[in-house]
This record gives structure tokens, sequence and C-alpha cells, in this order.
């Protein structure tokens, strides 16, 4: 089975700081591991996924994830936070044993102040 | 490219009545299609898996009676909301695999908002 963990349902910081969003994962296979953002009444934009190769993976609009296997985690981050990177950021993971399903994290909500 | 629609963006509907959703994508062929709801401030929740030709799979406390699921082609899903009732009000949100793609990549329709009265 598969199962994912944010740390975190709210997260603020401020314009031009770092943002650290925490995902952890749990699979019984090698994971596909994503990173979706909604804005409000919107449907989800990917922003980064990992499959094989390389660990640090980058995305679109700065941010980029690391896949560390001993941690069970895929962090997001961006190093400097914009006005327009407030929305709902979804971590999810998919693997060859759940027939292409994804399986969602709850959720973290990024407010970015002034 | 990978551009997934749905229509209508949002509907309001009398209870009782019957409501129909379409899910498409716009440039590639999608074998599956999945439907979800998202409620307020909530993640989203897979209601179903749709493959082109075959019935769709439901998860569990799904009433496969009452949101029907139709898959007629590789670019085109619908979910219907049969008898529907005020607690049916929320944001359906579909997606669709390329058949190309082996990453188990979804990309996502900008959802329905449905409103029961």
């Amino acid at each position: 089975a598969q199962s994912v963990t944010q740390l975190g349902s709210h997260v603020s910081v401020s314009e031009g700081a770092l943002v650290l969003l925490r995902c952890n994962y749990s699979s019984s296979v090698p994971p596909y591991l994503f990173w979706y953002v909604q804005y409000p009444n919107q449907g989800l934009q990917l922003l980064l996924k990992y499959t094989t190769g390389a660990t640090l993976v980058k995305g679109i609009n700065g941010f980029e994830a690391e896949f560390k296997k001993s941690e069970t985690s895929f962090h997001l981050t961006k190093p400097s936070a914009h006005m327009s990177d407030a929305a709902e950021y979804f971590c999810a993971v998919s693997g060859n044993n759940q027939g292409g399903k994804l399986i969602f994290g709850q959720g973290t909500e990024l407010s970015v102040k002034p | 490219g990978a551009v997934v629609s749905q229509h209508p963006s949002w509907v309001i509907c009398k209870s009782g009545t019957s409501v129909k959703i379409e899910c498409r994508s716009l440039d590639f062929q999608a074998t599956t299609m999945f439907w979800y709801r998202q409620f307020p401030k909530q993640s989203l929740m897979l209601m179903a898996t749709s493959n082109e030709g075959s019935k769709a799979t439901y998860e569990q406390g799904v009433e496969k009676d009452k949101f029907l699921i139709n898959h007629a082609s590789l670019t085109l899903s619908t979910l219907t909301v049969t008898s529907a009732h005020p607690e049916d009000s929320s944001f359906y949100i579909c997606s669709a695999r390329d058949l190309s793609s082996t990453s188990y990549e979804q990309y996502f329709g900008p959802g329905t908002r449905l409103t029961v009265t």
C-alpha cells in the first residue's frame, strides 16, 4: 500500500523567504512522486515529478524537490517566495501496483506575506 | 500540450435532477481517466477510474448507480450525477493519463463546481 503525509496543513512565509513544504511517503514498490499546485477554484497543475534517475528534480516556477529514499521524503523547496506562489500544494505518490492511481497527501496551504 | 478540459465549469441544478459533466483530453489520447471529488479545504478524493471501452472501477464507498461514468472514446469521459441531492454539491475534477506516458503522470481538468439546490 502507498500513502503520503504532508507535514503542516498551512505554511506562511514572507516574500523573498525560503519555501519548504514537507512530504513523506510510504510505498512497497519504487515510488513515482509528484508535486501539484492548485489555485482557488481551479484544477491541479504539475510542478514537478520524480520517476527514476536524478534525485534532485527541478520544476516550474523555480521549485525543486529532492527524493531521499532513506528518509522516504520528497520535500518541495523554492529559494525565494513570490506573492504568486500562494496556493494549495499537494504531494502525491504512484507506482506500478496502483493501476496508475495517484495517492494524495492532505495538502499544504502556502501563504506569502508582503 | 497535455490539456484536459471540463464542461461545464459550474452548474446549479435542482434536487432530483441529473447532471452530466464532460472531461476531454484535447491533444493526447487517454486510455485512463480519473474522477475526483474535492470538498472545501480538503484533498482530492478518488471516486473512480475510467478505462476506455470498459466499465469504470469505483472506489469503496462510492455509489456506482449514483455516479455514472462512461468512457466512450480515447478523449472523452463523462460523469453523470443522477438524482442529485444537496449533499452531492462539490467540486468535481477529472484527470487523464497520456497513453504514451510511462510515469503515471496525470493531467487535470479545471474542475466543475456543482451546486444542488
